[in-house]
């Protein structure tokens, strides 16, 4: 079955560059649209973009000057950056599968946190 | 401000039935994209529990339902268990402005 992982740092300073990456298992990275989406502590889930395969993106409006999400196809891997960061941007992000904007997302990585603080 | 509203939280006894609102508007449910839920069990990642408004993934006992009408819908969990004490996130497509990917608020169940 498809599985996802979420690496990268756990903190971030203010006003740098968030950077994870997601690898997938399981399937190939043609199959899905490959999704983030984050969780402030104690609050509810935020979609931040999705890509496909191709390069095509789609980006929530609230996040996209300063969010980008990359495909390396060689590497079943996407990635997700997010620069200009505040503590706002504290969070457990996941990634995900879905087949598009309209459907159900599944599965998701199990989550990493990522604390913005000096 | 979630696109897509629920209540904060719900609660019932063991055995019982509850059932979880979510209301969106004429960009999303109302226009008739599907709606899914998820559970999010604690310190978990969010789990397919219902798929376009009605179907359950395979594994997802029959005790939890979905259903659909206007610009809302519902999960309904019978034979209410400790286990099921969790979030619960409503999904859906909106076609307006907003992000095309639109979650609830959440709501949070507790088994008294």
């Amino acid at each position: 079955q498809v599985q996802l992982q979420e690496s990268g740092p756990g903190l971030v300073k203010p006003s740098e560059t968030l950077s994870l990456t997601c690898t997938v298992s399981g399937a190939s990275i043609r199959s899905y649209y490959w999704s983030w989406i984050r969780q402030p502590p104690g609050k509810g889930l935020e979609w931040i973009g999705y890509i496909y395969y191709s390069g095509s993106t789609t980006y929530n409006p609230s996040l996209k000057s300063r969010v980008t999400i990359s495909v390396d196809t060689s590497k079943n891997q996407f990635s997700l950056k997010l620069n200009s960061v505040t503590a706002a941007d504290t969070a457990v992000y996941y990634c995900a599968a879905s087949f598009g904007s309209g459907n159900w997302i599944d599965p998701w990585g199990q989550g990493t946190l990522v604390t913005v603080s000096s | 401000q979630s696109v897509l509203t629920q209540p904060p939280s719900v609660s019932g006894a063991p055995g019982q039935r509850v059932t979880i609102s979510c209301t969106g508007s004429s960009s999303n449910i109302g226009a008739g994209y599907d709606v899914h839920w998820y559970q999010q069990l604690p310190g978990t990642a969010p789990k397919l529990l219902i798929y376009g408004n009605n179907n359950r993934p395979s594994g997802v006992p029959d005790r939890f339902s979905g259903s659909k009408s206007g610009t809302s819908a519902s999960l309904a969990i019978t034979g209410l268990q400790a286990a099921d004490e969790a979030d619960y996130y409503c999904h859906s497509y909106d076609s307006s402005l907003s992000a095309p990917v639109v979650f609830g608020g959440g709501t949070k169940l507790t088994v008294l």
